[in-house]
């Protein structure tokens, strides 16, 4: 397909699980975005990668998320201890540059999690 | 922290009605956007504002962009059941490629 995909679309763990959400970026875009979406509410900026490097890693949470994208292309958001309050959806976005701050983002369906 | 409040909320109304929802900081942005999202999926793009005074229009969708970049409206003329989701204002900063996005406002008409 020629948009973003994410994988998995529902993913239900227990409190203290590790899970991993992917996002295939659409092919050619080298801006890379993570956002949480909690039910009601706006998606909030976790990370932003340029290419294979984090350009802005500000709005993780904290130590728990890490993500990571190695090739510039597919990117996995890693959360480690997971949280009952780490439930929400998770939303990848792509650009073709990220560097106007004017572009067009393309999202993805989302990942939404669900910590027990 | 959200720093952009959207205005109202929660809207019904009713096939025809015309609208407009806000966009409301108390920061500067070189750039803001606003998305509509369905459930189930991401944000769609529907407009990008740069200059402050610029207005964009998209059919039915009239969006504003305040003279201090500061705010932003948008405004849909006899609105149809089709135009229900969530409508959402994002903002840029000068200097950065981090997208702050509002509140949300959820629009429902009833046909």
């Amino acid at each position: 397909g020629a948009g973003v995909s994410q994988t998995p679309s529902n993913k239900v763990t227990e409190k203290g699980k590790y899970v991993e959400l992917r996002c295939d970026p659409i092919s050619g875009h080298t801006a890379l975005y993570w956002y949480r979406q909690s039910l009601g509410q706006g998606p909030e900026f976790l990370i932003y990668f340029q290419g294979t490097g984090a350009a802005d890693d500000s709005g993780l949470p904290n130590d728990r998320f890490f993500a990571v994208r190695p090739e510039g292309s597919v990117s996995t958001l890693k959360i480690q201890r997971t949280e009952r309050g780490d439930s929400a959806v998770y939303l990848c976005a792509s650009s073709w540059s990220g560097e106007s701050g004017r572009e067009t983002q393309y999202f993805g369906p989302g990942t939404r999690l669900l910590v027990l | 922290t959200q720093l952009l409040e959207q205005s109202p909320q929660f809207l019904s109304i009713q096939e025809g009605e015309n609208l407009t929802v806000y966009c409301n900081s108390s920061s500067v942005f070189s750039s803001l956007q606003w998305y509509r999202q369905e459930p189930g999926e991401g944000p769609v793009l529907l407009v990008t504002v740069v200059t402050g005074g610029e207005v964009k229009k998209l059919k039915r969708l009239t969006f504003q962009f305040g003279d201090a970049r500061k705010d932003s409206s948008l405004h849909i003329t006899a609105a149809q059941p089709g135009d229900t989701g969530l409508y959402l204002c994002a903002g840029a900063r000068a200097g950065t490629y981090k997208y702050i996005f509002g509140t949300g406002t959820r629009l429902k008409v009833l046909a």
